[in-house]
C-alpha cells in the first residue's frame, strides 16, 4: 500500500467546516483512498472512499486532486462529536490486498 | 440491528491463562479480520479469514489462534505464549459490496492481572 502523510493534529470551531488533508504521492492506479476515524476507545468507523472522482455521503465529502497525489476530507459542519483521530489509508481493492495499514492519523479537535 | 459485535468489552487475563475474544457479524460478510492496537499506535493485523474453514496469519500471529467454523463468527484466542497481550483488540469484516470495505466492531480491551 502507498504511504500516506497527514498532519498530527488540527483544530476546528464547532459549526465550521473541517478540512483534513492527506498526501499520497506514491499512489498506484488501482489504489483507492479510504478515510476512517476513531473516537477514543472505540473501533474505527468507516467514513468514505474514492478512486479519482470526488465523493460525498451523509458524513463527509472527499476531494481527490487530478493527479491523485493528495486528497482532502471535508466535514461540512463539524460538531463536538466529530473530535477523533482521522486516518487516511490507500489500498487496492478486489485483490489480495487484505490489510488496512493505519498510520498515526490526524487528531481533529472540535472546539465549542 | 446489523453490525459487528465483540465481547466482552473488558477482559482480564491471569499469567499462563488462555482467553478467548468473541467476534460476531450479521452482515453476511465472507471475510473477517483481527487487529491489535497498542496505545498511540496504528492497527496491526493478527489473523484474517476470507472464507469459512480457512484463515491466514497476519503480521503478528505468534501467541494467537483463531477458528472460522461459521460465517458469522471468528473468535480469537490469546494464548499463554503471547507475552505482551495487553492491548485493544479489534475485529472487522468485509464483503464484496462497497469494494470490500472493512467495518469494525467496538473492540475488546485485554488487561493482564
Amino acid at each position: 500500500d502507498a504511504k500516506t502523510t497527514q498532519p498530527t493534529s488540527m483544530d476546528c470551531a464547532e459549526g465550521r467546516a473541517a478540512n483534513l488533508p492527506c498526501n499520497h504521492s506514491t499512489i498506484s492506479g488501482n489504489e483507492y483512498v479510504y478515510w476512517y476515524r476513531q473516537i477514543h476507545s472505540q473501533g474505527p468507523q468507516y467514513i468514505i472512499h474514492g478512486l479519482k472522482n470526488n465523493e460525498t455521503n451523509e458524513m463527509a465529502s472527499l476531494i481527490i486532486t487530478e493527479d491523485r497525489k493528495s486528497s482532502t476530507l471535508i466535514l461540512p459542519h463539524a460538531t463536538l462529536r466529530d473530535t477523533a483521530v482521522y486516518y487516511c489509508i490507500v489500498r487496492a481493492i478486489y485483490g489480495s490486498n487484505y490489510k488496512l495499514t493505519f498510520g498515526k492519523g490526524t487528531l481533529l479537535t472540535v472546539n465549542p | 440491528d446489523g453490525g459487528i459485535t465483540q465481547s466482552p468489552k473488558y477482559l482480564f487475563r491471569k499469567e499462563g491463562q488462555n482467553v478467548t475474544l468473541s467476534c460476531e457479524q450479521n452482515l453476511n460478510h465472507d471475510a473477517m479480520y483481527w487487529y491489535r492496537q497498542d496505545p498511540g499506535q496504528g492497527l496491526r493485523l493478527i489473523y484474517y479469514s476470507q472464507i469459512v474453514n480457512d484463515f491466514q496469519k497476519g503480521d503478528i500471529a505468534e501467541g494467537y489462534s483463531v477458528s472460522r467454523e461459521k460465517k458469522e463468527s471468528f473468535p480469537l484466542t490469546v494464548t499463554s505464549a503471547q507475552k505482551n497481550p495487553t492491548a485493544f483488540y479489534l475485529c472487522a469484516s468485509s464483503g464484496r459490496e462497497r469494494g470490500e470495505t472493512q467495518y469494525f466492531g467496538p473492540g475488546t480491551r485485554l488487561l493482564v492481572l
